[in-house]
């Protein structure tokens, strides 16, 4: 079953330009992970941000956590072409299984 | 460290065959998933094991569909017999308490 509904379902942006993507889910969580997925390819781990966090940084990458509205968001900075790929939210449920998104499909735009 | 080794990482059969895929975890993680994911979706899991014991399996087909992981380590995924709506890439993931998922690069499977 799939818990996370990404949107938008895909974005478009030109390079340079920042990309944010949502991701809702319906349950409690241990906690959200974001993963990227290029075309063709098996899925990157990109940030794992726990139930008692509300915001978390990696690079270009932020996320946020709002647990009140059971809502992620994913803002990639300066985007670059490289970043083109579909971006999966993730729910970590207490049995360490990972409840999925349709995902968000990003294009950048040179 | 090595990644999740899966293989093949193409298959083409025809529907009412059968075909077995091959996953080798990253060495020490006692936990492995099996997910399918048809092109446009995000994964479902179809198996998680814990060492060489199944924690859940409730969205395997059961009919067509068993995976095994005799000796805790690798793993087999087995379709037979294979439908239409098989055909998608399956990912096979391993994970500890400490180190979190990492995924294989999958098996496309393309059923005609």
């Amino acid at each position: 079953s799939q818990q996370g509904e990404e949107d938008p379902q895909a974005l478009s942006i030109q390079e340079g330009e920042n990309a944010t993507m949502n991701c809702s889910y319906k349950t409690s969580i241990n906690n959200l992970q974001w993963y990227r997925q290029n075309s063709g390819r098996g899925l990157v781990h990109l940030i794992l941000i726990r139930s008692n966090e509300r915001e978390k940084h990696s690079g270009r990458l932020r996320v946020t956590l709002d647990t009140s509205k059971k809502s992620s968001s994913l803002l990639i900075t300066a985007s670059r072409a490289a970043d083109t790929a579909s971006y999966f939210c993730a729910t970590d449920d207490s049995n360490y299984q990972l409840i999925w998104g349709a995902g968000t499909k990003l294009i950048i735009k040179p | 460290e090595a990644g999740v080794a899966q293989s093949p990482r193409y298959k083409i059969i025809e529907k009412r065959q059968s075909v077995a895929f091959w996953c080798n975890p990253i060495s020490g993680h006692a936990t492995l998933y099996w997910y399918q994911q048809i092109l446009g979706q995000g994964p479902k899991l179809l198996i998680q094991f814990q060492n060489n014991g199944v924690v859940d399996d409730s969205q395997l087909p059961k009919d067509r569909f068993s995976a095994e992981r005799l000796k805790g380590v690798d793993s087999t995924l087995k379709i037979q017999p294979a439908k239409l709506e098989d055909s998608a890439v399956y990912l096979c993931a391993s994970s500890s308490w400490t180190a979190g998922y990492t995924f294989g690069s999958g098996t496309r499977l393309t059923v005609v």
